[in-house]
């Protein structure tokens, strides 16, 4: 079946500092693939997403591509700030049993100091 | 608009004992999702609706029942509660198919003893 695989983390990093996530992926066809972001006591919310290879998602500095050949999409972000600390989920949307469902990997908790 | 929201936030439950999460929705979706996230697992999608009336299976569909009798809202119930359904339980919903963007609510946080 699909399946999404990324770090738990913690990551951690110093305010201002070059951000990347790594993300890759098990699917059969042609999957969408999305970033959530959660933030503390909060739901997830979807930060970016891209539906066909080769293209790029970005939302709030933050961008991911969806890469076929390397069946990954890493999420990047040039300067972080430390509103970003939050859990980061990979997620994609494809077909299984049947039906289309969404498989998230475990969140990756980044955790920015100043 | 209040978007998804879950009650309760929080619960504590001893073994065997009983209780209905309720969520909510405004936003006129049609389909809704309850999850459960585990440390080290991600989310799971335990059961779902694809309107009102309807309910399907997700992926760990035992030990949970789920209700949808009006488009707004979606019940997860726990007849016989185990340790092993300790977890955060998230809400979501969407416009009109899975291939729709999922809002999540804020979760609720339950422990069973």
């Amino acid at each position: 079946g699909d399946s999404v695989t990324q770090m738990e983390g913690p990551v951690t990093l110093s305010e201002e500092a070059f951000l990347t996530i790594n993300c890759t992926y098990t699917a059969t066809g042609y999957p969408s693939l999305f970033w959530y972001v959660q933030y503390p006591g909060e739901g997830l919310q979807l930060l970016l997403k891209a539906t066909k290879a080769d293209d790029k998602g970005s939302n709030k500095g933050f961008e991911a591509t969806y890469r076929k050949e390397t069946t990954s999409f890493h999420l990047e972000k040039g300067s972080v700030q430390v509103s970003d600390s939050a859990v980061y989920f990979c997620a994609l949307r494809g077909w299984s049993g049947g039906y289309q469902k969404v498989t998230f990997g475990i969140g990756t908790k980044l955790q920015v100091i100043p | 608009n209040a978007g998804v929201t879950q009650t309760p936030k929080f619960r504590v439950l001893k073994t065997g004992q009983s209780m209905t999460l309720l969520c909510a929705q405004d936003m006129n979706h049609e389909y809704m999702y309850w999850y459960r996230q585990d440390p080290g697992m991600g989310l799971r999608l335990i059961h779902y609706s694809v309107g009102e009336g309807t309910t399907a299976k997700g992926e760990v569909p035992d030990g949970y029942n789920v209700s949808r009798l009006k488009k707004q809202n979606f019940l997860l119930g726990l007849e016989s509660a185990a340790p092993s359904q300790t977890s955060v339980y998230f809400c979501a919903s969407s416009y009109s198919r899975v291939t729709d963007t999922q809002y999540f609510g804020p979760g609720t946080r339950l422990t069973v003893l």
